[in-house]
């Protein structure tokens, strides 16, 4: 089955302590994006990937790292997380940059105390 | 910048009314427009686009037309269900230089009761 995975689903931590949301996609598409969703401000894109080694800056990057070493797989990690950062988040994948349809992932609910 | 306004929720409809949820947009150039849909506990998932000025986009009897006169891409839906309960979010894809990421509006709730 076509999917994008994300996980963990669920995530409760601690301030300053180091995490890893693992993204995984078994599509071959080449372009990936994190983003969060915080009530009553809809969806803001965090990070993107066109490829391979290839990855830029969203509209709400500060905080968040991403590497992209393996076409399938783009994992969010907060190296020092603070509560603000307690949210909902999705990655998303498409064929391509200029594909219309982005695939979403289930989503991973973190809160930060 | 570029942006899109969507109607608040949350909406609360009974089966078989009509639905309309409004969504105007704000970019430079011919951005391409979406809605998708989010149910309780998944994803979002793509629910139409469209393309162009005037392109109507359809999918599950729910409608949208691209409007370039009055920059909206209002979504429509003749007779509800109780399984279209979900959120809705309207976002545009900008024509350049917009290396592939959507512009989400805030997203509206439905709610349909039986």
């Amino acid at each position: 089955e076509a999917q994008v995975t994300q996980n963990p689903r669920y995530l409760i931590t601690v301030t300053g302590k180091k995490l890893t949301v693992t993204c995984s996609q078994n599509m071959n598409h080449e372009y990936m994006s994190w983003y969060r969703q915080d009530p009553g401000l809809g969806l803001r894109q965090i990070y993107y990937s066109m490829n391979v080694e290839a990855t830029d800056k969203g509209d709400v990057p500060e905080g968040y790292k991403v590497s992209r070493k393996e076409k399938r797989n783009f994992p969010l990690i907060l190296e020092s997380p603070s509560p603000n950062q307690t949210s909902l988040y999705f990655c998303a994948s498409n064929p391509t940059v200029s594909s219309y349809e982005q695939y979403f992932g289930p989503g991973t609910r973190l809160t930060v105390t | 910048g570029d942006s899109v306004t969507q109607m608040e929720g949350p909406v609360t409809l009974s089966e078989e009314a009509f639905l309309t949820i409004n969504c105007t947009y704000t970019a430079t150039g011919y951005p391409s427009l979406f809605w998708y849909v989010q149910y309780p506990g998944e994803g979002l998932q793509l629910l139409l686009k469209a393309t162009k000025a005037d392109d109507k986009g359809s999918n599950k009897g729910f409608e949208a037309t691209y409007r370039k006169e009055t920059t909206s891409f209002h979504l429509e839906k003749g007779s509800v269900q109780v399984s279209d309960s979900a959120v809705y979010f309207c976002a545009l894809r900008r024509e350049w230089g917009s290396q592939g990421n959507l512009i989400f509006g805030k997203g509206t709730k439905l709610s349909v009761k039986p």
